[in-house]
């Protein structure tokens, strides 16, 4: 069974930074690529970031490019967020995705995790 | 504001059939697949359609999807109280080089 597991939210102050990780199981990690989505409270789906099958590639939202990074350790099956500058506009709860083949099509998504930005 | 445009909001009668429009461009919807989403209050988002029609194992038939040109539509049939919740559609836009979901439709089955 495929399961994502994220962890690493919390309450930060405006300015700081958390790293957000998601624990994959149940596939073969490294044959995926991950993508991140985020969803403010009340609001609708936003597309992060994505990272290909071995890290070599990755893609950033405009509204975060420059703040976070994207990477992943397929020795230890997780895809990871690190957030830096956070800002109030970036509390949403994060979730992890896995796709369905190759395309963008999101078949699995974790349980998400709560980013609060405090101003 | 999203690059997909959505109802915001759409309501039909149990066992009635309802559908949900999704409106991008030639740089989403018009040169790559959609997908959709179903999402209930307080939990992630679900796949029911990808590739613009297929359906993933463990998904009914009463719910179905189309494209054309720069636009799709989710079709759900025999509507049931559990079919109320958010509706996504998703893809990717070539231009953006990101991913794009609309903004969400609130289906209440009345």
């Amino acid at each position: 069974e495929v399961q994502l597991v994220e962890s690493g939210g919390g309450l930060v102050n405006s300015g700081g930074s958390l790293r957000l990780s998601c624990a994959a199981s149940g596939f073969s990690f490294n044959t995926y690529w991950m993508h991140w989505v985020r969803q403010a409270p009340g609001k609708g789906l936003v597309w992060v970031s994505r990272i290909n099958t071995d890290g070599s590639t990755t893609t950033y939202a405009d509204a975060v490019k420059g703040r976070f990074t994207i990477s992943r350790d397929d020795g230890k099956n997780t895809v990871y967020l690190q957030m830096n500058s956070l800002r109030a506009e970036d509390t949403a709860v994060y979730y992890c995705a896995r796709v369905l083949g190759g395309g963008t099509c999101y078949a699995y998504w974790g349980q998400g995790t709560l980013v609060t930005v405090s101003s | 504001q999203s690059v997909l445009t959505q109802p915001p909001s759409v309501s039909a009668a149990p066992g009635q059939r309802v559908t949900i429009s999704c409106s991008g461009s030639s740089s989403n919807i018009g040169n790559n697949f959609v997908s959709w989403y179903k999402q209930l209050p307080g939990t992630a988002p679900k796949l029911l359609i990808y590739d613009n029609n297929k359906r993933p194992s463990g998904i009914p038939d009463r719910f179905s999807g189309s494209k054309s040109g720069t636009s799709a539509t989710l079709g759900i049939t025999g509507l049931q109280a559990g079919d109320e919740a958010d509706y996504y559609c998703g893809t990717w836009d070539t231009s953006l080089s990101a991913g794009v979901f609309g903004g969400g439709t609130k289906l209440t089955v009345l």
